[in-house]
Order: structure tokens, then sequence, then C-alpha cells
């Protein structure tokens, strides 16, 4: 099964400023016939379910603010949010969709305001 | 506009079996492969299960596999798992979940949850 490592497990940031997280997987999520990463961001808040803001490692889902970004290929991985909103407080877990399943999530990462 | 509703759980003691359902609707249901996704209280998201739009591909993690079992009905829109010989550590909340059709195995869209609690 493909490990899915993120970093750091929690990170504090001012409002505004630049927040990164970093997600690691054990083997290439990068499919060669079609030069996808088969990797997803998700955003969770305390009590709800967890909501998809990336895709194929670099494609936002649709209405989500273009603040966050998703970078990187075959095993290493960015999530980017440019200028934190007090909204943006969640955990944010990675997730490889490659091959044949289990697709296994990150851990996780908790952002919070500084 | 797309709605996952779970319902099922509650509390269960070890060894025990539950059913979980979750029913889909604003979308076409069968055009879509469906997860279980779940998560022990104050943990992180494990994937658990998935199903193919005919029902003719599932998959496990290997935690649950032999005691767990996806199924569906897309003529009633309903996303099942049946959960057998159930374990304390099996205890978490159950999201049900869509996977996109555009974004590979991603999930787009994702149901509230059902508790399912697993003690004596």
């Amino acid at each position: 099964d493909i490990v899915m490592t993120q970093s750091p497990d929690s990170l504090a940031v001012f409002l505004g400023e630049r927040a990164t997280i970093n997600c690691k997987s054990s083997q290439s999520v990068l499919y060669s016939s079609n030069n996808k990463n088969y990797l997803a961001w998700y955003q969770q808040k305390p009590g709800q379910p967890p909501k998809l803001l990336i895709y194929w490692a670099s494609t936002r889902e649709s209405g989500v603010p273009d603040r966050f970004s998703g970078s990187g290929s075959g095993t290493d991985f960015t999530l980017t949010i440019s200028s934190l909103q007090a909204e943006d407080v969640a955990v944010y877990y990675c997730q490889q969709y490659y091959g044949t399943p289990p697709h296994t999530f990150g851990q996780g990462t908790k952002l919070e305001i500084k | 506009e797309v709605q996952l509703v779970e319902s099922g759980g509650g509390l269960v003691q070890p060894g025990g079996s539950l059913r979980l359902s979750c029913a889909g609707s604003g979308f076409t249901f069968s055009s879509h492969w469906m997860s279980w996704v779940r998560q022990a209280p104050g943990k992180g998201l494990e994937w658990v299960a998935k199903i193919k739009q005919d029902g003719s591909g599932k998959y496990y993690v290997d935690s649950v596999k032999g005691r767990f079992t996806i199924s569906r009905d897309n003529a009633k829109n309903s996303l099942y798992l049946q959960m057998n010989s159930l374990r304390a550590e099996d205890t978490a909340v159950y999201y049900c979940a869509r996977v996109s059709s555009s974004g590979g195995g991603s999930a787009d869209y994702w149901g509230q949850g059902t508790l399912v609690t697993v003690s004596s």
C-alpha cells in the first residue's frame, strides 16, 4: 500500500501570510501514460465532513478560492494558501488515488492562526 | 443539489453487526464509483472501501477485509456497508463519498457521516 506522510503535523500562520503543507508518497503517484498525478487535497473543519479542494495535484475544485493552490509531482506535493484567512482554520489531508485501492490519506495537518 | 445522507449507525457490542446505508440524490447515482471513509474520534481519515458503478468491482482496506461488505442498489440510489465481527477499533464516524467523474479517484461530495460505536 502507498503510505502518505504529511508535514508538519500542525502549523500556525499569521492572517494574510502564506501557509504551506507538504505531502510525500511512498511511491510515485504519477501515471506516465496521461502525465497526471493521482493526488487530492481536502479541508476538514470541526464537526464537518471533508471538502475537496484540489485534484490531479493542482486542479482547483469548482468554487474553491484561488488562494488555494497545489503543486508537485511524483512523490512530493505541496498545498499552499497564499494569504491565510480566518475561515481557513481546519485540518488538511492529502490522498492518493493511484491504481488499485486502498486510496490512502495522509495523517492530516492542523492549521491555526498565530 | 447533490446530497448524500448516511444512516444506520449506533452502539453495538464487540462481535456484533451493523448495516450502514447512504442515500444519494441530485445526481445520476449509477454513473459514479462510491466510497466509504471513516474517522475515529479525534483521528484522521481512513479510506475503507470502494465500489464500481455497476457493483462489479469492490475494494477494501486490509483491516476490514472479510468482515465488511460494500454494496449498492442503483434502482434505489443507495450505497451500503455491511459490517460484521465488529471490533472496538471500528468505532468511528463513517462517511459516504461520491467519487468524482472528472477528478479521478478524488471524492467530490461527502455525507455528514454516521457514528458507529463498538463497545460492551
